[in-house]
């Protein structure tokens, strides 16, 4: 079974100012690794994800996310924030095999401040 | 191209009350399903799945329960609403083996 572990229930961030969302993955197996975005009161939408190749995954709305194998993290990053980045974000982890369940983490709730 | 439909949008639900959240897929067909729950602060957990027409499966045993009478069609039911139930219900699909994609959401308040 996979674990998914996010340190930060919520960061504050000013806008414009970078920032990097952290994600802890635990597993006996290889996975894939997700990034989930959900504005108030929508559903779930992703963002990027590392299925294979390069360790640096681009996303959409300027978002990237790192896969460190031997640190088993997947920290996503976006080097200048706005006010509509303001969300919850989730990391998720399936194994790369089998059935297709993802396993979420607890989510990030990220502030931009003015 | 795919599109998934929630609804009710939100409900409001008094305790012992039955339940009924319908999710549809289109654009696609033989889709895995899955219901979600979000609970106020917390993550999502996932509820039930199913690969294909009747075949569902739990994950977690509690007061609710799941069909799928049609290919794209996915029902949360409940008999007796319970305080707990509360939270922010999501349908979710997948095709190719990777991602899901998210519905919108039924919010339920259960008083």
């Amino acid at each position: 079974a996979q674990s998914v572990t996010q340190l930060d229930s919520q960061v504050p961030v000013f806008e414009e100012a970078p920032v990097e969302l952290r994600c802890n993955y635990s597993s006996s197996v290889s996975v894939y690794l997700f990034w989930y975005v959900q504005y108030p009161n929508q559903g779930l939408q992703l963002l990027l994800k590392y299925l294979s190749g390069s360790t640096l995954v681009k996303g959409i709305n300027g978002f990237e996310a790192e896969f460190n194998k031997s640190q088993t993290s997947f920290h996503l990053r976006k080097p200048s924030v706005h006010i509509s980045d303001t969300a919850e974000y989730f990391c998720a982890v399936r194994a790369n095999f089998g059935n297709e369940k993802l396993t979420f983490g607890t989510g990030t709730r990220l502030t931009i401040i003015p | 191209s795919q599109t998934i439909h929630q609804w009710p949008a939100t409900l409001v639900q008094p305790v012992g009350s039955p339940l009924s959240l319908e999710c549809t897929v289109e654009g696609t067909s033989n889709p895995n399903l899955y219901w979600y729950r979000q609970a106020a602060g917390r993550g999502l957990q996932l509820l039930f799945y199913s690969v294909g027409i009747g075949q569902i499966s739990s994950e977690v045993p509690q007061n609710l329960s799941a069909s799928r009478p049609q290919d794209r069609q996915f029902i949360l039911s409940s008999k007796k609403l319970l305080l707990s139930d509360s939270g922010f219900y999501l349908c979710a699909w997948n095709v190719v083996p990777y991602e899901q994609y998210f519905g919108p959401g039924t919010r339920l308040t259960v008083t």
